[in-house]
């Protein structure tokens, strides 16, 4: 199986930073990665597909780049609704896999 | 608008059996790949099963295969989640997702919880 680690597991940040969250791939996944955000108690959201692809209806702060390995999710300013957990998964194989998340906090 | 709204979550005894379904609508279901990704209390995502349209071919999560079937109606833009000797460690919130576009959209979720 294709292992997908997220990095830091956690951040705290306030509103205005750019944060940027990591996650690499254990094999080449080509560009066959998405990001997703999830608040609590509530259905993950898609916000990134094919590594750099903003899913229509996701805000432009949210952009994505990398491929092969390594990846990137950047939020250009943070607001007070992007207070989150972030994944990642990949799709380049079965069985797809998920980072194990990036939650994002208030500092 | 596309919307997926899944149903059938109970509380179970572990052997036991349950079926969820999951109701799309705002989309030509049958064009599309259809899966469930599931999240126990307090823990990340799990993707478990995924039927593809027109073939109605199947994947499994090793974690899941030969004791859940997922399958589809298309005539019914409906899902399905048949779970068959369930255990402890199946609690989890299942979600049906769209396989468009990375996945897109997801139901709300519904609440799995295995316990005697």
């Amino acid at each position: 199986d294709i292992q997908m680690t997220q990095s830091p597991p956690s951040l705290s940040a306030s509103v205005g930073d750019r944060v940027t969250i990591t996650c690499r791939a254990s094999q080449d996944i080509s560009k066959s990665l998405t990001w997703f955000q999830q608040r609590p108690g509530k259905a993950p959201k898609s916000l990134i597909y094919g590594a750099s692809i903003l899913q229509s209806g996701a805000p432009s702060k949210f952009s994505g780049s990398g491929s092969g390995t390594d990846f990137t999710l950047t939020i250009s300013s943070l607001q007070p609704e992007d207070f989150a957990t972030y994944y990642c998964q990949q799709y380049k194989d079965y069985p797809y896999t998920f980072g194990q998340g990036t939650k994002v906090d208030i500092k | 608008e596309v919307q997926l709204e899944e149903s059938g979550g109970t509380l179970v005894q572990p052997g036991g059996s349950l079926r969820l379904a999951c109701a799309a609508s705002g989309f030509i279901f049958r064009d599309h790949y259809m899966d469930w990704v599931r999240q126990a209390p307090g823990k990340g995502l799990e993707w478990i099963a995924r039927v593809r349209p027109k073939s109605y071919t199947t994947e499994y999560a090793a974690s899941v295969k030969g004791r859940f079937t997922i399958s589809r109606d298309d005539a019914k833009n409906s899902l399905y989640l048949q779970m068959d000797s369930l255990k402890t460690e199946d609690t989890a919130v299942y979600f049906c997702t769209r396989g468009y576009h990375g996945f897109n959209p997801w139901g709300q979720g519904t609440l799995v919880t295995v316990s005697s």
